[in-house]
């Protein structure tokens, strides 16, 4: 168990650009979550995949983000025309599938993002 | 939708003393799981403890225990001999079904309480 991996850890960026963050799942974990952290709050969650299927996108996300995960395993986030309140931490999380009882979402470092 | 509230932005407790976080949460749902996650400043966020909202017995885990009270939504967490390595963010999270309700979906998290731990 590798745990989760997130990369880069950190990216700064000018407004207007686009970015890309990649989320490495644990490798038998079926389903794996994005949240958002902003300084001094709570992660929000904004969308998860279970497999290879996107099953709930927030209201949160607005056309600017979109998230794949191509062939069940890793996963990447995408944000287009970066804005400044999109400077946050952006968090993935993992577990294994869970239908009778829940799985406890392992959670990576973390991927924090500035726009200059 | 579910909300959860943690009304403690900081706290602070001496070495070795105990300390209780609150956390009250709004749901209509019946099925759902509670949990107290610690984010240390600049690492991961942790799993400290959960609860199965069917089960009355309130969940422990070593020097971390929870008092569940079901029908008032409150969800506390109590650390007894508290130690330095405990100093963090604690967040409250809750976990209910999803829109088809065939399995556990997104954690909603609180706000928040920074835990401050004096030698």
């Amino acid at each position: 168990d590798t745990g989760v991996s997130q990369d880069p850890r950190h990216k700064i960026t000018k407004r207007g650009q686009n970015v890309t963050f990649r989320c490495d799942p644990i490798s038998e974990h079926n389903r794996l979550y994005w949240y958002r952290q902003t300084l001094g709050q709570g992660p929000e969650f904004l969308t998860y995949f279970q497999n290879e299927a996107q099953l709930e996108k927030s209201r949160l996300l607005s056309d600017r983000f979109s998230a794949e995960r191509p062939k069940g395993s890793f996963s990447t986030l995408e944000i287009q025309r970066t804005e400044q309140g999109d400077s946050a931490m952006y968090l993935c999380a993992s577990s294994a599938l869970d239908t009778e009882r829940n799985q406890p979402q392992h959670f990576g470092d973390g991927t924090r993002l500035s726009i200059l | 939708a579910q909300t959860v509230t943690q009304s403690q932005p900081e706290m602070s407790v001496q070495e070795a003393e105990t300390v209780t976080l609150s956390c009250t949460y709004d749901t209509s749902e019946s099925d759902y799981y509670l949990f107290w996650y610690k984010q240390p400043p600049s690492r991961q966020m942790i799993l400290v403890i959960r609860q199965e909202a069917y089960k009355q017995q309130n969940a422990t885990e070593n020097r971390f225990s929870v008092n569940f009270q079901k029908a008032a939504k409150s969800f506390s967490l109590k650390i007894s001999d508290s130690q330095l390595g405990d100093a963090a963010m604690y967040f409250c999270a809750y976990r209910g079904r999803n829109a088809g309700g065939t399995s556990y979906g997104k954690l909603t998290f609180g706000q928040g309480t920074i835990l401050t731990v004096h030698p």
